[in-house]
This record gives C-alpha cells, sequence and structure tokens, in this order.
C-alpha cells in the first residue's frame, strides 16, 4: 500500500537554527498537510497545500515557517529560526482531494527536539 | 465549547466488551467526520469516516447526529489490539481540520 514517508525520523537542533523537514506524499494525492503534535497534547493543523500553494494555515503557522515543494515529489516544512516551544512530532499528510471529502494518510512523523 | 471535544478517558475494558466513545463538535457547518487511531508515539490512522447514515466495519459502527453535533465510535468484542488513543476528527468546508484530544482506550486481559 503507498504511503506517506518522512524524514528525518528524529531531527535535533540549536534554538535559533533553520530546521527543514522533508515529506514524500502519495504519488497520486494533490493536497498536502503539515500537523504538529507537542508531548502528550492533541494533534494541531499547521496549513495546507494545493497546486503550489498553500489554501489554509493555522494561527500556529506565523513568519517564521514555510512550505515549499520544491520539485515533483517533495513537500518541505522549513522553520526559520526554531525556538524550544517548537520541540514536537511534526506529521505529514496528503489526500486525493480536499480533506472534507476524502482522508488524510499520515506519515509516520518526525521528532523535532530544540536544545 | 471547544471545537471537537470527546470523552477525557481513559477507559480500561477487560477483552471482549462493549467500549462506545463519543466526541461533540461546535461548528455546525462542518462537513466531514472521521474517527483515527494512535498508537503511543506513533501516527494517526485512519479508522473509518463517519457517515450521516451511520456505518458499519466489521467490529467497528459510526454513527452521525448533525441535529445534536454528535458523532460516536462503538467497538465490540474488543480486543487487546485495540489499545491505542481513538482521535474524533471534524473537518470544516475551509479545509481545516479539527482533532480531538482523543479518548486512550486500554483493553485489559
Amino acid at each position: 500500500e503507498p504511503e506517506v514517508t518522512q524524514t528525518p525520523s528524529h531531527q535535533v537542533t540549536q534554538m535559533g537554527q533553520e530546521v527543514i523537514l522533508r515529506c514524500v506524499p502519495i504519488s497520486n494525492h494533490l493536497y498536502f498537510y503539515w500537523y504538529r503534535q507537542i508531548l502528550g497534547q492533541k494533534v494541531e493543523f499547521l496549513v495546507s497545500f494545493y497546486n503550489n500553494e498553500i489554501s489554509e494555515k493555522s494561527e500556529i503557522f506565523d513568519d517564521q515557517f514555510s512550505v515549499e515543494r520544491p520539485d515533483g515529489s517533495n513537500f518541505t516544512l522549513k522553520i526559520r529560526s526554531t525556538k524550544l516551544e517548537d520541540s514536537a512530532m511534526y506529521f505529514c499528510a496528503s489526500s486525493e482531494e480536499m480533506h472534507s471529502n476524502q482522508p488524510q494518510h499520515f506519515g509516520d512523523g518526525t521528532r523535532l527536539s530544540i536544545l | 465549547r471547544k471545537e471537537v471535544e470527546q470523552d477525557p478517558g481513559p477507559f480500561n475494558v477487560p477483552e471482549g466488551a462493549t467500549v462506545a466513545f463519543n466526541c461533540t463538535y461546535s461548528n455546525s457547518a462542518s462537513q466531514s467526520f472521521f474517527w483515527y487511531r494512535q498508537d503511543c508515539r506513533k501516527e494517526p490512522k485512519l479508522l473509518m469516516s463517519v457517515y450521516s447514515s451511520g456505518n458499519e466495519d466489521g467490529r467497528f459502527t459510526a454513527q452521525l447526529n448533525r441535529a445534536s453535533q454528535y458523532i460516536s465510535l462503538l467497538i465490540r468484542d474488543s480486543k487487546l489490539s485495540d489499545s491505542a488513543t481513538y482521535l474524533c476528527v471534524v473537518s470544516n468546508r475551509d479545509d481545516k481540520i479539527i482533532f480531538g484530544k482523543g479518548t486512550r482506550l486500554h483493553i485489559l486481559p
């Protein structure tokens, strides 16, 4: 069964450094998403992306965050100047259609630890 | 009222028992509803979509009551492998997805 893949599985970064989290969505999917989950808390929506642009973003997704689809397969989340509170599990997801119609499939996640 | 609210849990039930999860949502314009399960420190995995007419998949039954803005998930004949956190997920017209905090289930042998 096709799956969403994320790399790295664990990223350790010094506070203030930039970090890029990578995702390869399922190949025929058109909608891409990033979520985060702080340890012990609920999954929080960050951003949705379609047709090479952001379609929706949450209050968490401020100017420090950006997303990109640099080629036909990768979907990246960049955090420009990381803070301690950015430590969380980051999940990428993709769907064939907008989530309102189709469920999303999640990657295994990247655990981001900010020191 | 929280956007998506679930039973706080945890639920500790013996193997073979029937378990019911409840979820309420605040936005009456919400369009789509799903149940996901999440194992400890793993990604959420789709369990089932929830349709207005109610739907069943093996031991799992999901129901939606739009008038009451309420969703439920029933697990019959629970198994040890059902132990996980169950997440209620609601999707709005603007493609914003809201997760509930989840209800943790422990199935006891």
